[in-house]
């Protein structure tokens, strides 16, 4: 069954830490994988997409990594704001055809 | 551009009553589609649009139906609206490399 695990499901964090999320997937065969991010009472927005090809990418002070072979991504957020407060989603999509896999997010909260 | 927007914002209904949650894209996007969010459950496919005309069920249909007249257009009807329906609807449309493009959201509180 295809299926999208993120972890944690939560994470408090001082202003200007670093983390990292988890998302782990079995889904497969394999297209792509984005990760969004949620502010509280939006809509997700995309910050980055992954390929088969990407190792690593980076937009700001967010890089994600994808290991194809052990259907791993993560995301990392470098000196975390208070803006970065929010739910990040992680998605994957199958070849053609198939449907977008969501992951339940991770809530990270930045406190000062 | 305007991108997804969706109307209204909040909405409080009453067990059995109908109602349709707007949603209109500006990108010329095909495909369109409707999730709904619980705490703890993630984005959950409803109903989804790949053009004018030809809409499908996703994987929690029931209790909701679709039409797709236009490319910009794509309402979400509660035939007979029930508690279980309470949920914060969002609509999205699909453009390059499968990036979704969400509205804000309709924050729906069934009594």
């Amino acid at each position: 069954k295809n299926q999208v695990e993120q972890s944690p499901q939560s994470l408090i964090i001082l202003e200007g830490k670093n983390c990292t999320l988890q998302c782990n997937y079995t889904v497969s065969p394999f297209s792509n994988l984005r990760w969004y991010k949620q502010d509280t009472g939006r809509g997700p927005v995309s910050l980055t997409i992954m390929t088969f090809s990407e190792n690593t990418k980076s937009n700001g002070r967010y890089t994600a990594t994808l290991d194809a072979d052990t259907k791993q991504s993560s995301l990392h957020i470098t000196a975390s704001q208070l803006s970065d407060s929010a739910s990040y989603i992680c998605v994957v999509h199958g070849q053609a055809g198939t449907a977008l896999i969501f992951g339940k997010g991770t809530t990270l909260s930045v406190s000062s | 551009n305007a991108g997804v927007t969706q109307t209204p914002k909040f909405q409080v209904l009453k067990t059995g009553q109908s109602m349709t949650l707007q949603c209109a894209q500006d990108m010329n996007h095909e495909y369109m589609s409707w999730y709904r969010q619980d705490p703890g459950m993630g984005l959950r496919l409803i109903h989804y649009s790949v053009g004018a005309g030809i809409t499908d069920q996703g994987e929690v249909p029931n209790g909701y139906n679709v039409s797709r007249s236009t490319t910009e257009d794509f309402p979400l009807r509660l035939l007979s609206a029930a508690p279980s329906q309470t949920s914060v609807y969002f609509c999205a449309s699909r453009g390059q490399f499968n990036e979704q493009f969400f509205g804000p959201g309709t924050r729906l509180t069934v009594l």
